[in-house]
């Protein structure tokens, strides 16, 4: 079975760092991607990845300041956050890329976590 | 990167028909068939109901159909019943893989 379970939300101050992982379990051969959503707010597309972990693409807001990785080998992700803002607070989803078929993708997201929370706040 | 314009809220009665409209541009819904739609129930994660602007993942009821024209694509819901009142999100594709952009999400009434 196909599951995605996040883990390393937390508190942390601005300007502080947090790494969140992603047991993913069904997820080699797939891009997959961050989403977040803050409080009371609606989703937002953070980052993906591609397969092999060698394409990466960040919204505007996180570039330079977080990382996406992959280790195919141990089934996980993980998004590196640093220089944590105010409004990086959000629930943290990771997501799989579905395919219709092989090497065709869903360009849509199939299987969901449930989600870890990330508050940034002093 | 600016979210895809989605109505605020839509109702309607058990039966009925609600369309959720969502308003990109070219660069986005206009420019691609890489149309999805997700449902939220409160707490819960967010789950695909549509995907390559019509298609529908197994499992998903026929009541759900999605269409685009130019730059607005549409979820349309028949015969809503009391689950479907949820959040409703669509989302673009903005480009091959570099970028997706989410709308602003409808709140589903079923009155």
């Amino acid at each position: 079975e196909v599951q995605l379970v996040e883990s390393g939300g937390g508190l942390v101050q601005p300007g502080g760092s947090l790494r969140l992982s992603c047991a993913a379990s069904g997820f080699s051969g797939h891009w997959m991607v961050w989403v977040r959503q803050a409080p009371g707010k609606g989703l937002e597309w953070v980052a993906n990845i591609n397969p092999d972990g060698s394409q990466k693409y960040f919204v505007d807001s996180v570039r330079g300041r977080f990382t996406f990785s992959r280790d195919n080998a141990n089934n996980s992700l993980y998004l590196q956050m640093n220089n944590l803002r105010s409004e990086d607070t959000a629930v943290y989803y990771c997501a799989r890329e579905g395919r219709a078929a092989p090497g065709v993708a869903l360009k849509a997201y199939d299987i969901w976590g449930q989600g870890t929370l990330v508050t940034v706040s002093s | 990167q600016s979210a895809l314009t989605q109505p605020r809220s839509v109702s309607g009665s058990p039966g009925q028909s609600v369309t959720i409209s969502c308003t990109g541009t070219s660069s986005d819904v206009g420019g691609y068939n890489y149309v999805s739609w997700y449902q939220q129930h409160p707490g819960k994660a967010p789950k695909l109901i549509i995907y390559y602007v019509s298609a529908r993942p197994s499992g998903v009821p026929d009541r759900f159909s999605g269409s685009k024209s130019g730059n607005t694509a549409s979820l349309t819901i028949s015969g809503l019943q009391a689950e479907d009142e949820a959040d409703y999100y669509c989302c673009s594709n903005a480009g091959s893989h570099t970028l997706y952009v989410f709308g602003t999400g409808t709140k589903v009434t079923v009155l």
